[in-house]
């Protein structure tokens, strides 16, 4: 079945240093893929989207590329900073079952001052 | 100018009671949702409408019922809570059912006793 498979958090790194959050996922047909982040007390909020192989999506200094040879969606960002903590979602939406979207199991960064 | 609100976002109850969550989005999207995250933060999809019709309907107890009154409005019923049902509910929207993206509301902290 169609699955997403992010690495465990937590995630904490100081600020300013290089992010990535591994995520692959598992999917008949041709997804497309998200990163949702969640601060704390709130919901989801997209970060950014791809909606086909190569397609690189971005926002707020983040980026993650379609990859369909890998299957992969790492999400990246160079410098992260305080604000950055959170918990990060990656995601696909299938047209099988009623267009579902299927999340990973979220990722939790810490960032330190 | 809230996007997608739910109320209560807090609900604290006994096992057995039947409680209510309400969610209205006024971005005039035509599909709304129910997820459920537990307390690791995995999200589930419940359940689905498109045009107030029912589309994603996942395996969740009949204790669970979701209506629809009109394409801005979801609201989820649960009969006879158990401590199991203890979760972050949150309710979320898109225009469209394709390859795209959902606004989510600041969720619902349910609490079983």
């Amino acid at each position: 079945g169609d699955s997403v498979t992010q690495m465990e958090g937590p995630v904490t790194l100081s600020e300013e240093a290089f992010l990535t959050i591994n995520c692959t996922y598992t999917a008949t047909g041709y997804p497309s893929l998200f990163w949702y982040v969640q601060y704390p007390g709130e919901g989801l909020q997209l970060l950014l989207k791809a909606t086909k192989a190569d397609d690189k999506g971005s926002n707020k200094g983040f980026e993650a590329t379609y990859r369909k040879e890998t299957t992969s969606f790492h999400l990246e960002k160079g410098s992260v900073q305080v604000s950055d903590s959170a918990v990060y979602f990656c995601a696909l939406r299938v047209p099988t079952g009623g267009f579902k979207t299927i999340f990973g199991a979220g990722t939790r960064l810490f960032v330190k001052a | 100018d809230t996007a997608v609100s739910q109320t209560p976002k807090y609900l604290v109850t006994q096992m057995g009671n039947d409680k209510s969550i309400k969610c209205e989005q006024n971005l005039g999207h035509d599909t709304m949702y129910w997820y459920k995250q537990d307390s690791k933060k995995f999200l589930k999809i419940m359940f689905s409408y498109n045009n107030k019709e029912l589309i994603i309907n996942e395996t969740v107890p009949n204790r669970f019922s979701p209506k629809s009154p009109d394409k801005a409005h979801l609201n989820l019923h649960i009969n006879s809570l158990e401590l199991g049902d203890s979760a972050v509910y949150f309710c979320a929207s898109s225009q469209g059912r394709d390859r795209v993206e959902q606004f989510f509301g600041p969720g619902t902290r349910l609490t079983v006793l």
